[in-house]
């Protein structure tokens, strides 16, 4: 199956950093990359859809301020979480769209978690 | 807008045996997916098995497989053969058939305990 990476696995950092969580699609073009954020034992919840070359759309309720996407290439899309604070602990998934009308799939990163401090 | 709905919270089997997870969803589209996905404890996100809406033969993935009722807007998942690996959080979702969105609708998850 398809890979998608995901950098760092592990940050911890103070309260009122910045932090970067890099998302990659490894073996096919992704114009299309999803965010989620997951507490412990819930489902997951979309944060926004990162499309390439343009804004990325965000779920309502989600500051777009606060968790910045940039889709600069088809395989790259990153989300930075600024001025992080305790409450922005948790995890956070990334998952690239393969399209097709017989492989419409959606391949998940491995995570990522955030404690902020 | 789309809904998921996974009744069970949580389940547990003995090894070797059949469970069968339940999901029900609600849309007005005729053209979509559904999707059983599995995340075990490292929580990495895996696919375990898709479903046309369009076709009527229920998938299936070695020991897993799909009853799709469509008209009862029904999606169960029956593990057979149980094994310890197969302890994960089971989620059902939905997308949308051909569009550029791609969403998916998730359900709350199912936990599901295989126990030797």
């Amino acid at each position: 199956g398809a890979v998608v990476s995901q950098h760092p696995s592990w940050v911890i950092c103070k309260s009122g950093t910045s932090v970067k969580i890099e998302c990659r699609s490894l073996d096919f073009q992704a114009t299309t990359m999803f965010w989620y954020r997951q507490f412990p034992k819930q489902s997951l919840m979309l944060m926004a859809t990162s499309n390439e070359g343009s804004k990325a759309t965000y779920e309502q309720g989600v500051e777009k301020d606060k968790f910045l996407i940039n889709h600069a290439s088809l395989t790259l899309s990153t989300l930075t979480v600024t001025s992080a604070h305790p409450e922005d602990s948790s995890f956070y998934i990334c998952s690239a769209r393969r399209p097709g009308t017989s492989k419409e799939t959606q391949y998940f990163g491995p995570g990522t978690r955030l404690l902020v401090l | 807008a789309q809904t998921v709905t996974q009744s069970q919270p949580e389940m547990s089997v003995q090894e070797a045996e059949t469970v069968t997870l339940s999901c029900t969803y609600d849309t007005s589209e005729n053209n979509y997916y559904l999707f059983w996905y599995k995340q075990p404890p490292s929580r990495q996100m895996i696919l375990v098995i898709r479903q046309e809406a369009y076709k009527q033969q229920n998938a299936t993935e070695n020991r897993f497989s799909v009853n799709f009722q469509k008209a009862a807007k029904s999606f169960s998942l029956k593990i057979s053969d149980s094994q310890l690996g197969d302890t994960a959080m089971y989620f059902c979702a939905f997308m949308k058939y051909n569009t550029n969105a791609g969403k998916s609708t998730f359900g709350d998850g199912t936990t599901l305990t295989v126990k030797p």
